[in-house]
């Protein structure tokens, strides 16, 4: 079945440091991916979408390529900011709903 | 912005207890989502709904209840809370007309039963 695997955190980082979150793919056929963050205390929020091969999302500096090659859709941004401490969710369409990644907690310090 | 939203954000209660999670949007959405979020954030999910009067179970058992009367309103009900249905609960919505299944989230209850 369709399956999302992305980097186990806490992922540690300062402020201004380049961010890559990793997250890989299992799927029958080419399924829509997403990124979700949730901040403390909050429900989760769409951060960028793919919807098909070689789709770029892009939303508030951050990034991910949909790459059928790799099954892979990374998150990256440039440079991270204390308000970007959150979790993160990689997730894909699988028909009746979304199946998430485990979420990887970021940290970034000043 | 998502209009979707959850009562109450919290909740404490004692072992033995019915209560109901509220559930609300007003996107017109016909496909609702609960899920339930561990400590170690990871999301199950455990109930779904295509639409009026369809609930389905998810792939997380679950010894909650949902119900879908009108298809603003999905609520999910604990007939006897128990301590290990302590967890943040998450609704979510989409329309579904698109085909990606892009889900919009509520705030979350967070469920504390003693």
């Amino acid at each position: 079945g369709n399956s999302v695997t992305q980097m186990e955190g806490p992922v540690t980082l300062s402020e201004e440091a380049f961010l890559t979150i990793n997250c890989t793919y299992t799927a029958t056929g080419y399924p829509s991916l997403f990124w979700y963050v949730q901040y403390p205390g909050e429900g989760l929020q769409l951060l960028l979408k793919a919807t098909k091969a070689d789709d770029k999302g892009s939303n508030k500096g951050f990034e991910a390529t949909y790459r059928k090659e790799t099954t892979s859709f990374h998150l990256e941004k440039g440079s991270v900011q204390v308000s970007d401490s959150a979790v993160y969710f990689c997730a894909l369409n699988s028909g009746y709903a979304l199946n998430f990644g485990k979420g990887t907690s970021l940290l970034v310090t000043p | 912005e998502a209009d979707i939203y959850q009562t109450p954000r919290y909740l404490v209660i004692g072992t033995g207890k019915k209560i109901t999670l509220e559930c609300s949007q007003t996107m017109g959405h016909d496909k609702m989502y609960w899920y339930q979020q561990d400590p170690g954030m990871e999301l199950h999910l455990i109930h779904y709904s295509y639409g009026v009067n369809s609930t389905e179970k998810g792939d997380l058992s679950s010894e909650s209840t949902v119900s879908r009367i009108r298809t603003e309103h999905f609520p999910l009900t604990l007939e006897s809370a128990r301590p290990s249905h302590t967890s943040q609960y998450l609704c979510a919505s989409t329309d579904g007309t698109s085909g990606y299944n892009e889900q919009f989230f509520g705030p979350g209850t967070r469920l504390t039963v003693l």
